[in-house]
């Protein structure tokens, strides 16, 4: 149990267009979803707090407006990573809380975008 | 001083040795404390978990925290070639509050 799943696992795309990832939690609900931004070599950094039904809470320093987040389901969230950049080439997990767990978080695969 | 610390190595022990990762850590309201594996490329893994103090089997794996000290470990007995990947700690401090991660620790297991 405690499934998470990201789609799609690796993107590509110009400079300018904006790109979707979607997280699934498939066997539980997660009324908590987090998405996390991983450069090499470097460990997991919290880009936003998402709870369902409402808006999410970003990170000092994230950009709410270029990395659009929508949890409108117990089981979906989505980041839009909006006008993208080169900089923003990076490795993106989410992970989603249980909704009868006061701790564990469980991680989706991940999702590795390049922009050219 | 940052939140976490983890000690990055990388870490190398042959095949069979027991292996000791271990995080410290400033913020004594940390109450969730758990442990992650990440295979290069993949999302982390969750392999132990613990609140509050104390020590906890699963397998091959013992976690420990020790509160007075801000001190949290991972034990891996008769290590693989298979544990090798990077291992992050993570803790929290109250239902609803996202994790704070270490920087991880790299582990090369050979054969």
């Amino acid at each position: 149990g405690a499934v998470v799943s990201q789609h799609p696992s690796w993107v590509i795309c110009k400079s300018g267009t904006s790109v979707k990832i979607e997280c699934r939690s498939l066997d539980f609900q997660a009324t908590t979803m987090f998405w996390y931004r991983q450069f090499p070599k470097q460990s997991l950094m919290l880009m936003a707090t998402s709870n369902e039904g409402s808006k999410a809470t970003y990170e000092q320093g994230v950009e709410k407006d270029k990395f659009l987040i929508n949890h409108a389901s117990l089981t979906l969230s989505t980041l839009t990573v909006t006008s993208a950049h080169p900089e923003d080439s990076s490795f993106y997990i989410c992970s989603a809380r249980p909704g009868t767990s006061e701790g564990e978080q469980f991680f989706g695969p991940g999702t590795r975008l390049t922009v050219l | 001083q940052k939140e976490v610390e983890q000690d990055p190595g990388p870490l190398s022990v042959p095949e069979g040795a027991i292996v000791s990762l271990n995080c410290t850590y400033s913020n004594s309201a940390f109450q969730y404390f758990m442990w992650y594996r990440q295979y290069s490329r993949k999302g982390p893994e969750l392999l132990m978990y613990t609140y509050s103090s104390g020590n906890k089997e699963d397998g091959r794996f013992t976690a420990q925290v020790d509160k007075s000290s801000k001190y949290i470990s991972l034990f891996i007995r008769d290590s693989q070639p298979s544990d090798s990947a990077t291992y992050l700690c993570a803790m929290r401090n109250q239902a609803g509050t996202a994790l704070i991660f270490g920087k991880g620790t790299t582990l090369s297991v050979s054969s």
